[in-house]
């Protein structure tokens, strides 16, 4: 079946800090990737999403590129602010996904960025 | 305001007993959908309706009932409790085939 691996549990940085989550998937076909966050008591929010090779998704100076290649979408921002401080969820859906609103999401990284 | 209003945001149950689960959608949406999130695991899709009919169930057991009265509502029933079934529990909507969700706060189960 599909899945999603992100391979940070945690990370910690400092404001100002280049940040980098790496996300890497596993589905057949061509599954549309996301990139959801949830801060404390809220439920998960879209950041974005891509459906084709090379498109790069952006929101708030967060971006991730869909590599189909590599089967990756890292995030990437270049200068994290102590408000991004969250937890990070890297999902995909497949074609069936799309239809019935079923999102495989990865394990989530905690983000903690310090003043 | 909340445009996803999930009742109760905490509940405490005892083993063997049932509590239903509020979801009230305020978007417009015409899809809604369960997610369950435990302890140490990955947000899990468990149940998705439209116009209020089951499109998807990936829930194997039959003690979760989804049940929706109103077409901005879907409730989820969970009889007979676990301790494994305490859990966060997201409800969630969409336009149907966009896959673009919005989810509620949440509501945490917890079954001693």
């Amino acid at each position: 079946g599909d899945s999603v691996t992100q391979t940070e549990g945690q990370v910690a940085l400092s404001e100002e800090d280049f940040l980098t989550i790496h996300c890497n998937y596993s589905a057949s076909g061509y599954p549309t990737l996301f990139w959801y966050v949830q801060y404390p008591g809220e439920g998960p929010q879209l950041l974005f999403r891509a459906s084709r090779d090379k498109e790069k998704g952006s929101s708030r100076g967060f971006e991730a590129t869909y590599d189909k290649g590599t089967t990756s979408f890292h995030l990437r921002k270049a200068s994290v602010q102590e408000s991004d401080s969250a937890v990070y969820y890297c999902a995909l859906s497949d074609k069936a996904g799309a239809n019935t609103g079923k999102l495989t999401f990865g394990h989530g990284t905690i983000l903690r960025v310090h003043p | 305001d909340p445009k996803i209003i999930q009742k109760p945001k905490y509940l405490v149950a005892v083993t063997g007993s049932e509590k239903i689960l509020i979801c009230e959608q305020y978007l417009g949406h015409n899809a809604m959908y369960w997610y369950r999130q435990s302890a140490k695991k990955p947000l899990e899709f468990m149940f998705s309706y439209s116009y209020q009919k089951l499109m998807d169930n990936q829930t194997a057991s039959s003690r979760f009932q989804p049940q929706s009265s109103k077409k901005n509502h879907l409730d989820l029933q969970i009889t007979a409790l676990k301790p494994d079934d305490s859990a966060t529990y997201f409800c969630a909507s969409s336009q149907v085939n966009t896959g673009q969700l919005y989810f509620g706060e949440g509501s945490k189960l917890t079954v001693l």
